[in-house]
């Protein structure tokens, strides 16, 4: 079933800035990702942490975890306009099922 | 190597009316999901098979249905659409064996029921 929220449902900010966005989820995980949708079009893998880890980078992204909290932060570093964009992130369940979680946070970067 | 294609991209339905909506997954991919999304409700779970087998359902009344073939092909239909079913329909394929599987996502079908 699918479960939590993903904090703020909206994001504006300015190019350069840095953009956090804040994902809960309430069953054991194996994993979590997070994924990218651009407007009407399908979902991109941006990046996964598995439960063993607290911290992963790639490039301007990094993403915490904490399992205690059942929570995950993605951090866009100096953002830019196309990063604008609805993100998403999805816990995979220690039964192995993969969940989307609510409506996502819709990040609008201003050129 | 091609990804997940959904057909078609786009339809218009009235109500009343049932539609059936493919996805063929990437090659060598045997999971394939199903989610709705609209605007309020955001990606919402329909359903998931694996090798020909229903594994997992999300809370969708029984007018929701699918199928996946030997091929991993999916199918699924809505029967006697209502104007709520207007939402895009994602369809999702992954590996299967190992945990952390990336999902990858076709383009979707845009459903509009009139």
């Amino acid at each position: 079933s699918q479960q939590g929220e993903e904090d703020p449902q909206a994001l504006s900010i300015q190019e350069g800035e840095n953009a956090t966005m804040n994902c809960s989820y309430k069953t054991s995980i194996n994993n979590l990702q997070w994924y990218r949708q651009n407007s009407g079009r399908g979902l991109v893998h941006l990046i996964l942490i598995r439960s063993n880890e607290r911290e992963k980078h790639s490039g301007r992204l990094r993403v915490t975890l904490d399992t205690s909290k059942k929570s995950s932060s993605l951090l866009i570093t100096a953002s830019r306009a196309a990063d604008t964009a609805s993100y998403f992130c999805a816990a995979e369940n220690t039964g192995g099922f993969k969940t989307i979680f609510g409506a996502g946070t819709r990040l609008f970067v201003k050129a | 190597k091609a990804g997940v294609t959904q057909t078609p991209r786009y339809l218009i339905k009235t109500r009343g009316q049932q539609v059936t909506l493919s996805c063929s997954p990437i090659s060598g991919h045997r999971s394939v999901s199903w989610y709705q999304q609209t605007p309020g409700q955001g990606l919402q779970f329909l359903f998931e098979y694996f090798s020909e087998t229903q594994r997992n359902k999300g809370n969708f009344p029984g007018r929701f249905s699918g199928r996946q073939f030997s091929n991993s092909r999916s199918e699924m239909n809505v029967s006697t659409l209502e104007l709520g079913d207007s939402a895009l329909y994602l369809c999702a394929s992954s590996m299967e064996g190992e945990s952390g599987n990336t999902i990858y996502f076709g383009e979707g079908s845009w459903l509009t029921v009139v």
